[in-house]
């Protein structure tokens, strides 16, 4: 499996509601993060885990909050978005090394109302 | 301010042909630098990389030359194919490598291969 599977692909959330955005990868990596990517703009960096632990958290405002239950999952729990929330939410894995890149997932596009 | 410019919005070649996707950055602490390719409705796809001990690594049709005095890299595709055209995305990360290794992006550009 070679593969970042992100869940759902698509998801619609009014400005009070709470979701969560899963990531999932058996690659065996041992960091994880999550990219925010607004239209015509690159991927900015959120959040860092590694080995299960937050590393870097990019002054991510609090209605953004990570988990990483085990070393195969990650998530993002939203609560209270704003409309400028709405982006392309990548989550991406990779070894110890940059040597093979990140492996990044499609994407889950949310849209706050 | 923008640490990594890909200052060209597109580029069109002819199939065949040589492409050549520039990339600039001001930060001196980068020390590796990457290429992702994007294609609309997916996450970026890793490319090639290039530590700044290197000046040339090639894989391929892709072959990325870094110019670390002129702060400057390009990735070169040939020849071109229509399948590459897409999006591509210079990164680059400090020194500090390892999981915790952070990737600033250029803003892209989109590559368009003429059959």
């Amino acid at each position: 499996d070679t593969e970042v599977t992100q869940t759902p692909k698509h998801l619609v959330m009014g400005m009070t509601n709470k979701k969560s955005l899963k990531c999932e990868q058996h690659m065996g990596h041992r960091a994880m993060y999550w990219y925010k990517q607004k239209a015509k703009k690159p991927p900015e960096l959120m959040f860092v885990y590694s080995y299960e632990k937050l590393s870097i958290n990019e002054s991510v405002p609090s209605r953004f909050s990570p988990e990483c239950p085990n070393s195969s999952l990650l998530n993002l729990h939203l609560h209270a978005l704003q409309p400028e929330d709405s982006a392309l939410y990548l989550c991406a894995s990779s070894q110890g090394t940059l040597g093979y890149g990140y492996t990044f997932g499609s994407g889950t596009r949310l849209t706050v109302v | 301010d923008q640490q990594v410019k890909q200052n060209s919005p597109s580029l069109s070649v002819q199939e065949g042909r040589i492409s050549i996707l520039n990339c600039d950055y001001t930060n001196s602490m980068f020390d590796y630098f990457l290429w992702y390719k994007k294609y609309p409705a997916e996450g970026p796809t890793f490319l090639i990389s290039i530590s700044s001990i290197k000046d040339k690594n090639e894989d391929g049709r892709f072959t990325v030359f870094l110019n670390k005095s002129a702060k400057h890299l390009s990735l070169h595709i040939v020849p071109s194919q229509p399948g590459d055209s897409a999006v591509y995305f210079c990164a680059a990360s400090p020194r500090r490598s390892g999981a915790n290794s952070k990737l600033t992006f250029g803003k892209g550009i989109t590559l368009s291969v003429r059959p």
